[in-house]
C-alpha cells in the first residue's frame, strides 16, 4: 500500500480556471504538508497540518487554499490559476511534525498551467 | 535566518567513482541534518540523517558526518553505480512550533557505465 498518495499525477489546465489536488497518508501520522518544486528542482514548503490544524503558511498567495478534513488528508484548492503556477506539488506526512523527524512524500503533481 | 547550501551540479560520474557532495548550512539552534533523494519521477525519499554534533548517518553505501565546527553535512560515497543517479537534496529542520524541512538546491548526479 502506498503510505503517501496524491492524485492527479498529472493536471494540464487553463489559466483562469480552479483545480484541487488531493492527498491521503496511511501513516497514521499527525502532520501534513504541501511542498512546491519550481522548474530547477527548488523545494519550498507552502503549508503544514498538524492534527487538522494549519500550522505553517509560508506567504502563499491566498489563491492557493489547503483543506484538511481529518489527519489522513490534506488537500490543496487552487483558485484563478497563473502560468507560474507550473510546477510539481508534493504531498508529504511525518509522525508529529519534531524536529529531526523523516518525511514521507507523495510522488508529486505535475501542474501545467496553459 | 536557516538555510541550506549545496554544490550546485549536474554531478557527472563514471561507475564506481567516488562521490562528495558538498552542502553547508545556516541555522539558528542546533539544526537536524538530512539527506534526501529523488530518482526520476518520484517524490523524495530519506536517504539519512544525523541530528546532533559528530553523529554520522549512513544508508545504502552512502555517509554524512555533521560537523558544527565548519557548519557542514557532506555526503560521500566510495563506488557508484548506475542506479544512483537521482537529485540530491540536504536539509535541515531547527524544531519548534513551527518546525519546517528547508532544502538546499538539489544537486543532480547522473552516473554513467
Amino acid at each position: 500500500d502506498t503510505a503517501v498518495s496524491q492524485t492527479p499525477k498529472y493536471l494540464v489546465t487553463q489559466m483562469g480556471n480552479d483545480k484541487s489536488i488531493k492527498c491521503e497518508q496511511n501513516l497514521g501520522h499527525d502532520t501534513m504538508y504541501w511542498y512546491k518544486q519550481d522548474s530547477k528542482k527548488f523545494l519550498k514548503i507552502m503549508f503544514s497540518y498538524n492534527n487538522k490544524e494549519l500550522i505553517i503558511n509560508e506567504t502563499v498567495p491566498n489563491r492557493f487554499s489547503p483543506k484538511s478534513p481529518d489527519k489522513a488528508h490534506l488537500n490543496l484548492h487552487i483558485n484563478s490559476l497563473e502560468l507560474g503556477d507550473s510546477a510539481v506539488y508534493f504531498c508529504a506526512s511525518s509522525q508529529s511534525g519534531q524536529k529531526g523527524e523523516k518525511l514521507f512524500f507523495g510522488s508529486g503533481t505535475q501542474l501545467s498551467v496553459l | 535566518g536557516n538555510s541550506v547550501t549545496q554544490m550546485e551540479g549536474p554531478v557527472t560520474l563514471s561507475e564506481e567513482a567516488f562521490l562528495t557532495i558538498n552542502c553547508t548550512y545556516t541555522a539558528t539552534g542546533y539544526p537536524s541534518l538530512f539527506w534526501y533523494v529523488q530518482y526520476p519521477g518520484e517524490g523524495l525519499q530519506l536517504l539519512l540523517k544525523a541530528t546532533k554534533a559528530d553523529d554520522k548517518g549512513s544508508n545504502k553505501g552512502f555517509e554524512a558526518t555533521y560537523r558544527k565546527e565548519t557548519t557542514s553535512f557532506h555526503l560521500e560515497k566510495g563506488s557508484v553505480q548506475v542506479s544512483d543517479s537521482a537529485v540530491y537534496f540536504c536539509a535541515l529542520t531547527t524544531g519548534g512550533a513551527t518546525n519546517k524541512l528547508i532544502f538546499g538546491t538539489g544537486t543532480l548526479l547522473a552516473v554513467q557505465p
